[in-house]
């Protein structure tokens, strides 16, 4: 029984390059949350969604950031044009229908050069 | 600032001895979670609380959660190496699924 899995492990981009990071929930699990992890700043949330249904995005930064989970295959966090500022670990984290208890991916940290 | 304060910011303590890592609120908290991170790792999670007055353990570790509902403590009884991490509340404020995290309590056992 996999855990969440998340790929990259690691991903260096240029500025202006796309970043694309994947995240594949437990068996069973439904909902999937995307985090951020700042150096000295913290997890942060950022977006929470279900299937084909983003639930609540009121993290996300207005510009450049997009996330989707379709209805067959991983949920994506997509970076466009990057800039050194988003450097940091994103990580997943999903939980079963109905319930709590959220299980988080190993993250993907994301360097811009 | 932080909307869950965490403290100690950092801990250094001898194998044995036991530790206690508090979590503040100034809201009400409708699920409160501790994790373990190691450097460069993902979020272990150790326990969940949800009701005032809650304790829970697993080995040697116990959490409890205030009556508010707005405090939560760590205590980690005759400590090891292999507890040493960052140790990191999250907590669901607004019974949204959200969670707020605190800033983490870096932890060092010395054999």
């Amino acid at each position: 029984n996999a855990g969440v899995m998340q790929n990259p492990r690691h991903l260096v981009r240029r500025r202006g390059q796309e970043a694309r990071l994947r995240c594949s929930p437990m068996k069973g699990h439904s909902h999937v949350y995307w985090y951020r992890q700042l150096p000295e700043e913290g997890l942060k949330f950022m977006v929470y969604l279900q299937k084909e249904n983003i639930i609540d995005e009121s993290g996300m930064p207005k510009e450049r950031f997009s996330a989707e989970f379709p209805k067959e295959g991983p949920s994506i966090l997509r970076i466009q044009q990057v800039v050194r500022g988003d450097s940091a670990a994103y990580f997943c984290a999903s939980s079963p229908p109905g319930g709590y208890g959220y299980t988080f991916g190993s993250g993907t940290r994301l360097t811009v050069v | 600032s932080q909307e869950l304060e965490q403290s100690p910011q950092s801990l250094i303590v001898q194998e044995g001895k036991n530790l206690t890592i508090n979590c503040t609120s100034s809201k009400t908290l409708y699920g409160l979670y501790w994790y373990k991170q190691k450097y460069g790792e993902g979020l272990i999670f150790l326990m969940m609380l949800q009701k005032g007055g809650e304790e829970k353990s697993h080995e040697k570790i116990t959490a409890k959660l205030d009556e508010k509902k707005q405090q939560s403590s760590l205590h980690i009884t005759a400590s090891q190496p292999s507890h040493a991490g960052i140790y990191l509340c999250g907590a669901d404020a607004g019974n949204n699924r959200k969670l707020i995290w605190g800033l983490g309590t870096s932890l060092a056992v010395n054999p």
